[in-house]
Formats: C-alpha cells, sequence, structure tokens
C-alpha cells in the first residue's frame, strides 16, 4: 500500500509569506491531488498533477515523478489561506486512493 | 449546477439503528466516490462507481456497510446496524471523465453514533 506523508503537519506564518507544504509517496502513482479543507470542512480540489507544474492564481503545484514528492506553494499567503492541505495519490492496481494526513496552515494578519 | 448534494447534512442516531445517507453527484458526472473522515483516520476511501458499477469497495470496513447507485444521480451508504465507532463526517464526490480527474466534493454529512 502507498505510504503518503506531508510535512509540515502544522504550520503559522505571518501574511505575506511564501508557503511551502511538501507531499512524499512510496509507490509509483498515476495521479496526485492537493486539496483544500476549510476551517468549516468543506473540501476543494486545487489541483490534479500527474507530471511538471501547475498554476492557479497565488498557489503553485509540482511533482517530481522520479523522486515520488510533491510541493505545494502558495505565494504572498493571506489569513483566507488557513486550511488544512491534503495530498492524495492514485496508485496502480487495487491501492486506490490514498490521503496524507494534512497539513494544517494558520496564516495571521 | 448546484454541485454534489448530499443529505442528512447531520444525522444523530444511537447504536444498533440503520443510518442512510444519500449523494446527488454532479449530472454528467461518470464517477461517484464514498469518503470517511475521523481525527483518528483522516480522509479514507469507502467505494467508488463508475457508470452506476461499483468498481472499488475494498475500502468498506465491513459488512455493515453498503452502497448502492441504482441510477445516475442518486447514490447511498448505508451502515446496519451502526455502532459508535461510525462516528465520522461522510463526503460523496464525483468526477467527469476519468477517476483520477478534478474531484467535486458534497459538503459532507455528519453522523453520530450514540
Amino acid at each position: 500500500k502507498n505510504e503518503v506523508e506531508q510535512s509540515p503537519q502544522n504550520l503559522t506564518a505571518q501574511e505575506g509569506e511564501f508557503i511551502t507544504i511538501n507531499c512524499s509517496y512510496s509507490v509509483g502513482i498515476s495521479a496526485l491531488h492537493w486539496l483544500q479543507q476549510h476551517p468549516g470542512g468543506g473540501i476543494v480540489s486545487l489541483f490534479m498533477l500527474s507530471s511538471g507544474k501547475k498554476k492557479h492564481g497565488r498557489l503553485i503545484a509540482t511533482i517530481n515523478i522520479q523522486e515520488k514528492h510533491s510541493s505545494l506553494h502558495i505565494t504572498a499567503s493571506h489569513p483566507r489561506d488557513s486550511a488544512v492541505y491534503i495530498c492524495a495519490v492514485w496508485s496502480g492496481g487495487a491501492d486506490g486512493l490514498t490521503f496524507g494526513k494534512g497539513t494544517h496552515l494558520i496564516i495571521q494578519p | 449546477d448546484a454541485g454534489v448534494i448530499q443529505s442528512p447534512r447531520h444525522e444523530v442516531t444511537e447504536m444498533g439503528q440503520e443510518v442512510t445517507l444519500r449523494c446527488k453527484p454532479i449530472s454528467g458526472h461518470d464517477y461517484l466516490f464514498w469518503y470517511r473522515q475521523t481525527m483518528m483516520r483522516g480522509l479514507e476511501l469507502l467505494i467508488y462507481f463508475n457508470n452506476n458499477v461499483p468498481i472499488d469497495d475494498s475500502g468498506m470496513p465491513e459488512d455493515r456497510f453498503s452502497a448502492k447507485m441504482p441510477n445516475a444521480s442518486f447514490s447511498t451508504l448505508k451502515i446496519q446496524p451502526s455502532e459508535p465507532r461510525d462516528s465520522a463526517v461522510y463526503f460523496c464526490a464525483s468526477t467527469k471523465v476519468s477517476r483520477t480527474d478534478t474531484q467535486y466534493f458534497g459538503p459532507g454529512t455528519r453522523l453520530t453514533v450514540l
């Protein structure tokens, strides 16, 4: 079964800082998702990656297939970015979709 | 589109009772997923359907859990009998074309089993 590790588990930063959240997995994958879970509990899909890099507004996601690693970056962070960010990977075969434990991000004004 | 719709939003029941959670995916989406989220285990995939057919139910915890998708616009997740350890938030999500596409999540059902 694919093991998905996220770091850091918790991150507190000041408004405007550049944020990086990391995700590593143990077995080759077909796709990786970054999800955002708001304090109210709702979940939004931010990115789906199978290779390379994607950008949406202030969010950038990258993946290195050879190193089995992905990063989520937030530029010019804002208090509204405060949320839990979750990495999830689709593995081949019967492993299905495996989730990381999430990174709890707090951006202070 | 209204997005993925789940009902009820909150459910409180007593141990041993049957619980049925409902989901309406986004129209035109071919895949539907059921997830469970707890503090201890985080998010877990329970089962997913493609064109109303269950594809992978290996995440369903035990025989007390069952899921059906009788048509493209409706799915149920049933727990019978319910136990306190089933208390969790249950999410439904759908994707348009493939299982790895962007997932659209419903608001979740918070289940409490007393």
